[in-house]
């Protein structure tokens, strides 16, 4: 089932902070951070695991809420460069054959100067 | 390395004909992964290679779809009668390993417009 990504849309000014939200029906074992910009492919940010592993960029940070089943995103001091679209993608499947992620629908993020 | 390189980048395609788009991974990477991507929404897995072996298939690949990856490098994913449904980005991944683990670098992808 897809995780359902929280807000959908968000404006900020360059240096504030924001918040992506994705949560899941389903237990999780890994949750995958990507970020789109309009007619390119989506980039990698961050993968965080069951147990508390994190592989990603230095300067974003999130955190996985393994009982509840969701992860955010934290941006902070927003460059203009941050602007794009959110995804998240989760695995729901255990062990190192997992193959599938299910990505949401998406945050848009607009950083204006 | 020049990344996931995929073509062509636009297909514009009467319904009912027959297209095929191609995905050159990253070298060396073993794992292969199509999606489909539309308007306002995230990316829907589609199918999965390792290797030459097609592990995976979504139930949203119909009978019209068809994926191949012959001696485990590129690969090719066939559209036959196409529909206007089928009009979306079609995007392709590569990851040296599994998802649980290992980003996946993904191509530009393909945008198939049925008219």
């Amino acid at each position: 089932q897809q995780p359902v990504q929280s807000p959908q849309a968000v404006i900020l000014r360059e240096g504030e902070d924001a918040v992506i939200n994705c949560s899941s029906s389903k237990a999780l074992y890994s949750v995958h951070w990507y970020r789109q910009k309009h007619g390119e492919a989506p980039v990698f940010l961050m993968i965080l695991l069951k147990g508390g592993e994190q592989k990603g960029h230095e300067k974003i940070s999130a955190s996985f809420n393994e009982k509840k089943q969701q992860s955010s995103l934290y941006l902070t001091a927003s460059q203009l460069s941050y602007s794009g679209t959110y995804f998240c993608g989760t695995d729901t499947h255990s062990g190192a054959g997992s193959y599938q992620l299910t990505f949401g629908k998406g945050t848009k993020l607009s950083v204006i100067p | 390395d020049t990344g996931v390189s995929q073509n062509p980048r636009h297909k514009i395609t009467k319904r009912g004909q027959n297209v095929t788009f191609r995905c050159d991974p990253i070298s060396e990477h073993n794992r292969l992964y199509w999606y489909r991507q539309t308007l306002g929404q995230g990316p829907e897995f589609l199918t999965y290679f390792q290797n030459e072996a097609q592990l995976e298939k979504s139930r949203l690949l119909s009978d019209r779809f068809s994926a191949e990856r012959p001696k485990g490098s590129f690969s090719t994913l066939e559209i036959q009668r196409t529909e206007q449904g089928d009009s979306a980005m079609y995007l392709c991944a590569s990851s040296p390993g599994g998802w649980v683990n290992t980003e996946a670098f993904f191509g530009q992808g393909t945008r198939l417009t049925v008219v």
